[in-house]
Parts: structure tokens; sequence; C-alpha cells
């Protein structure tokens, strides 16, 4: 089983600050998925990057794949108090998750 | 709405009952799971199923069994509850293959006391 570490753990910042929060394995991955979730919800996908050094953007996020496809970044510029939940990453079929970075933006 | 429908959404057991957690989809997706989310643990994978007839162990089968006799059904069986499975669980389909993206369901809160 690989094994997913997501840093920091917990992240508390304002709104407009910008951040970026870490998944990253010893093992190379072929696919790796970001998830949001809510309180009282399900995880929500947000992106699947398959290409090493891979760059993808969704409004104010920008998921990047490393080179070396062992690691991941997921940047969130001005952040928002929507922002606000427990982001995942994902290694695919069956889906192992790490354990999560829990974001809090206050306003 | 087309997705992942999750029944009960709470639920109280007490230690040795038997229940099942039923899970529903519409998409006709290949791939389901399921999965408990602990605090600090994050989401762990008990049982899941590649097609109908298919399953395998996820990392915390122990307690837990699966079936899945068509497409749209994955139920998941507590054979006799314990208070270390009091856990929030959820379901999720996706279509085969490793680039697509899994829909959750809303989750099943249960306690056992």
């Amino acid at each position: 089983t690989q094994l997913l570490e997501q840093s920091p753990q917990f992240l508390s910042i304002q709104e407009g600050e910008n951040l970026t929060v870490y998944c990253n394995s010893s093992s190379v991955f072929s696919s790796l998925q970001w998830y949001r979730q809510e309180p009282g919800e399900g995880p929500v996908l947000l992106v699947t990057v398959v290409t090493g050094g891979e760059v993808k953007k969704l409004k104010r996020l920008t998921f990047q794949f490393g080179d070396a496809r062992k690691d991941s970044s997921l940047h969130i510029t001005a952040a928002q108090p929507g922002d606000t939940g427990l982001y995942l990453c994902t290694i695919t079929t069956p889906l192992v998750f790490g354990k999560g970075t829990r974001l809090s933006v206050i306003a | 709405n087309a997705g992942v429908t999750q029944t009960p959404k709470f639920q109280v057991l007490k230690t040795g009952q038997s229940m099942t957690l039923q899970c529903a989809q519409d998409m006709n997706h290949e791939y389901m799971s399921w999965y408990r989310q602990d605090p600090g643990m994050g989401l762990r994978l008990i049982h899941y199923s590649v097609g109908a007839g298919i399953t395998d162990q996820g990392e915390v089968p122990n307690g837990y069994n699966v079936s899945r006799s068509t497409t749209e059904d994955f139920p998941l069986r507590l054979l006799s509850a314990a208070p270390s499975q009091t856990s929030v669980y959820f379901c999720a389909s996706s279509r085969a293959g490793a680039n697509y993206g899994y829909t959750f369901g809303s989750g099943t809160r249960l306690t056992v006391v």
C-alpha cells in the first residue's frame, strides 16, 4: 500500500492570504486526485493529474504534479472563507487517501 | 439528481447488533467503494468492487461484509457491531479507469453503544 503524506495537517489563515499544501509519497504513482470535503458532506473531486510536471488551474487553485510523479502541491491564491474545508489527495483504483489538510480561512 | 445515495444518514446500534448500510448509484458506474472516516485517521478503505459480482478487501475489512449483485447497489453489512465501528461511513462510485473521479454519498453517521 502506497503511503501518502499530506502537510501541513492544519492551516488557519486570514482571507486574502496565499497558501500551499503538499502531498508526498515514497513511491511513484500513475495519477493523483485532489478532493475537498466540507463538514457533513462527502469529498468532492477538484482535479486529476496524470503527467509528471503537469500544472492545472481551477480558478484560484493551482495543482502541480511533481516531475518524478511522487509528489503534488495545491496552491490557493487570495483564499476566501468558502475555501474552508478538508483537502485530500488520493491515488486511484482503488482510492487510497492521505489524512488531509484541514484549512480554515478567517474573514 | 444523479449521484450516490446512502441510507440511513444516522444510526445508533447496540453492541452485537447487525445492520446494513445501503448505497445506490444511478450513473452506471463500474467501481464502488466503502470508506470509514475517523478523526485523525482520514478516509480508510473497507471494501471495494470493480463490477457486479466482484468484491475485494481494502485496508480495514474486519467486521464488515459486502456484496455486489447489481451495478447499482453496494450494501455494507456490519455483522456484530462493536464500539470501535463508531464512525462516519462513505460510499463512492466511479467509471472504470484510474483517471476518473469518484462521486461520494453524503455519509452515514454510525454510533455503537
